[in-house]
């Protein structure tokens, strides 16, 4: 069955420090989905690619958080420096371009722990 | 904005049904999911309703949406101890790029 690939699995940082997140999205599937989900709520939506172009990026915090996906394949998000707070799971999601009823398939996500 | 609101916690003996309920906000909403979520893990589509529908039945599992109330059910029969986890439901909405929003998710507890 398809997966959605993301490492590391879990990240242990230290805050000001520069650290990123990799995700490689079930083959053929043009829409990418970055969440993040802190302890106990929910996950958030940060940036939505369509190929390579950004859709959505409204909740990122640009001042310290950056998303690309250059070839329209795999994607990077990169937070530097990193803050207490971005202590979180960092979810990656792909789906079919245009297609609701299939949901998303999501990765196993990356634990970050910023001490 | 969109607001998706779920109950925090529900406990059930197994087998017996568990009742997972969402109230959404978001009359534009096309479809609606549910997610489970094993700690550590990554979230697993259970299943998901078209909004012109109002039921849904895939094997143990039965989704119920009142369209007017802004209210989706999940009912799980026969609820066994490996079904302990936490459900998220979610919407999208085709404006919105089919982004999904979630609830805060219901930690469901069977116990033996």
């Amino acid at each position: 069955e398809a997966e959605v690939a993301q490492s590391p699995r879990y990240k242990i940082t230290e805050k000001s420090q520069a650290v990123a997140f990799w995700c490689d999205p079930i083959s053929g599937h043009a829409t990418l989905y970055w969440y993040r989900q802190i302890l106990g709520q929910g996950p958030e939506l940060l940036v939505q690619f369509q190929d390579e172009s950004v859709v959505d990026d409204s909740q990122l915090p640009k001042d310290r958080f950056s998303a690309e996906r250059l070839k329209g394949v795999d994607s990077t998000l990169k937070i530097q420096p990193a803050e207490l707070g971005d202590s979180a799971m960092y979810l990656c999601a792909s789906s079919l371009s245009g297609v609701g009823n299939y949901g998303y398939t999501f990765g196993s996500g990356t634990r970050l722990t910023v001490v | 904005g969109e607001d998706v609101e779920q109950s925090l916690f529900l406990s059930v003996r197994e087998g017996d049904s568990s009742v997972i309920n969402c109230t959404y906000t978001d009359s534009s909403s096309t479809y609606l999911y549910w997610y489970k979520q094993e700690p550590g893990a990554g979230l697993q589509l259970l299943t998901y309703i078209f909004s012109n529908m109002d039921m849904k039945q895939d094997q143990r599992l039965t989704v119920l949406l009142n369209k007017k109330d802004k209210h989706l059910s999940l009912r799980i029969a026969d609820t066994q101890t490996g079904d302990s986890a936490i459900y998220f439901c979610a919407e999208s909405n085709p404006d919105a790029g089919n982004m999904l929003t979630f609830g805060g998710g219901t930690r469901l507890m069977v116990k033996p």
